[in-house]
């Protein structure tokens, strides 16, 4: 993901609306992405995961989506939830070394 | 519960005092990473050991010491630290092996070095 300095983007989004969360990543030989959600007062939380085999993948409510030509990622959650207001961090991890680097984050917040 | 457990959750402490932040995960985990996530940067990777031995040390002050007695406990010595050093202070476990997978953190430790 790609730094965006002091200020985080923020998303508001209606009760029952479908959110879409967008990153770009940098590194064109990653091969393994991860969705997190850091709520206040706790540490990021792991919501779903891609390998660069694959263009989609889907969970509980949640799709990730990647398109590697133009190095983005994304984060679709359907029928957005008050509970799903918090942080939402993409991270990559490269072809080799130990290194998860991740993304500045995106505010999500859920208006009832 | 997160399955990996950071205490304490909050510390403060003075520019020459000596403290330790303590990590254990339940997880059966084999890597262990140190993280700083502060306001005005994404979460930043400090250390990280597998196998309890180091592999990654991102160019970090000699004042941030990590240790990793075993593959279930990773401790963060603290010592002469500055102001700038307060932020949230993140353990994460994850399985090792042929395919990447993802990291599991704990809650943090909130530190404000005064």
């Amino acid at each position: 993901g790609e730094s965006v300095g002091l200020h985080l983007p923020t998303l508001s989004v209606q009760e029952g609306d479908n959110s879409i969360i967008n990153c770009a990543y940098s590194n064109s030989a990653s091969d393994y992405f991860i969705w997190y959600k850091q709520e206040s007062g706790k540490g990021p939380q792991f919501i779903i995961d891609i390998r660069s085999n694959m263009d989609k993948r889907q969970g509980q409510r949640v799709t990730v989506l990647l398109n590697k030509t133009v190095k983005h990622l994304s984060l679709q959650i359907a029928a957005t939830q008050p509970g799903d207001s918090a942080v939402y961090f993409c991270a990559e991890w490269g072809e080799y070394g130990n290194k998860l680097v991740f993304g500045a984050g995106t505010i999500l917040r859920v208006k009832s | 519960e997160t399955g990996v457990t950071q205490t304490p959750r909050h510390l403060v402490m003075g520019m020459t005092n000596k403290k330790s932040l303590k990590c254990e995960q339940h997880l059966g985990h084999n890597a262990m990473y140190w993280y700083k996530q502060s306001a005005k940067k994404p979460l930043e990777l400090m250390f990280v050991y597998s196998l309890e031995e180091r592999v990654e040390n991102n160019s970090v002050p000699s004042r941030f010491s990590p240790e990793c007695p075993n593959s279930s406990h990773l401790f963060l010595h603290l010592h002469t630290l500055q102001p700038e050093d307060s932020a949230l202070y993140l353990c994460a476990s994850s399985a090792t092996g042929t395919y990447k997978s993802p990291l599991h953190f704990g809650n943090g430790t909130r530190l404000t070095v005064t």
